[in-house]
């Protein structure tokens, strides 16, 4: 059965870095484009960034841009979120999510999740 | 960006009701709308893809409508297990949005 874990959360300070983890197992992974996706405390759901299947792609959402990198290792069957200049703004549960459809689908929906990790960013 | 706005936001009903769910884009998107059930402390679940296509393992209840900037959720006969938040989410173009979430209680 397809399972994703994630790791790396925790409590960090304004400005400061932290890097995401997401292990993969039940699928091929290196078929599907894969996205990160964050909710603040009981808030909404805010898509993050995904990244194509072959790594060969990426995109994130304007707040992000410039200070958070999505990557994978498909060998390793692992996504990652390289969060650097955090923000208060940027405490929330990220969620690493698998693409609906492989290969040449870059949107979702997202068929499998993670259970989430919490990042606190907070002085 | 593309706007989801979803109705209402908060929903109280009982068991056995139908129940609709409408989530409005702010420009067409065809039929590149999800629809997403979430429980507390739970990761979301994808129910229908495409406006109208439903997930392997979701209850038949379930159903989604509409294309281009108007669409629904309809759940025909609401059951304890369905208490939850609601999402829909356009999966038209980058950035991907989702609604703001229509939070479904106990009547």
């Amino acid at each position: 059965q397809v399972q994703l874990v994630e790791s790396g959360g925790g409590v960090v300070q304004p400005g400061r870095s932290l890097r995401l983890s997401c292990a993969a197992s039940g699928f091929t992974f290196n078929s599907y484009a894969m996205h990160w996706v964050r909710q603040a405390p009981g808030k909404g759901l805010e898509w993050v960034a995904i990244i194509w299947y072959d790594g060969s792609s990426e995109y994130y959402r304007d707040s992000v841009k410039g200070r958070f990198t999505i990557s994978r290792d498909n060998d390793k069957n692992n996504l990652y979120l390289q969060m650097n200049s955090l923000r208060v703004e940027d405490t929330a549960v990220y969620y690493c999510a698998k693409n609906l459809r492989a290969y040449g689908d870059y949107t979702g929906p997202f068929e499998y999740w993670g259970q989430g990790t919490l990042v606190t960013v907070s002085s | 960006d593309i706007q989801l706005t979803q109705s209402p936001s908060f929903l109280s009903a009982s068991v056995g009701d139908r129940v609709t769910i409408t989530c409005r884009a702010s420009q067409g998107i065809r039929s590149y709308l999800a629809w997403y059930q979430q429980k507390p402390g739970k990761a979301p679940r994808l129910l229908i893809s495409a406006a109208s296509t439903l997930q392997s393992g979701v209850p038949s209840r379930f159903s989604g409508g509409g294309s281009g900037t108007d669409f629904t959720l309809t759940i025909s006969s609401l059951q304890p297990e369905d208490f939850a938040t609601y999402y829909c989410q356009q999966v038209k173009s980058y950035p991907l949005t989702f609604g703001g979430g229509t939070k479904v209680e106990i009547k």
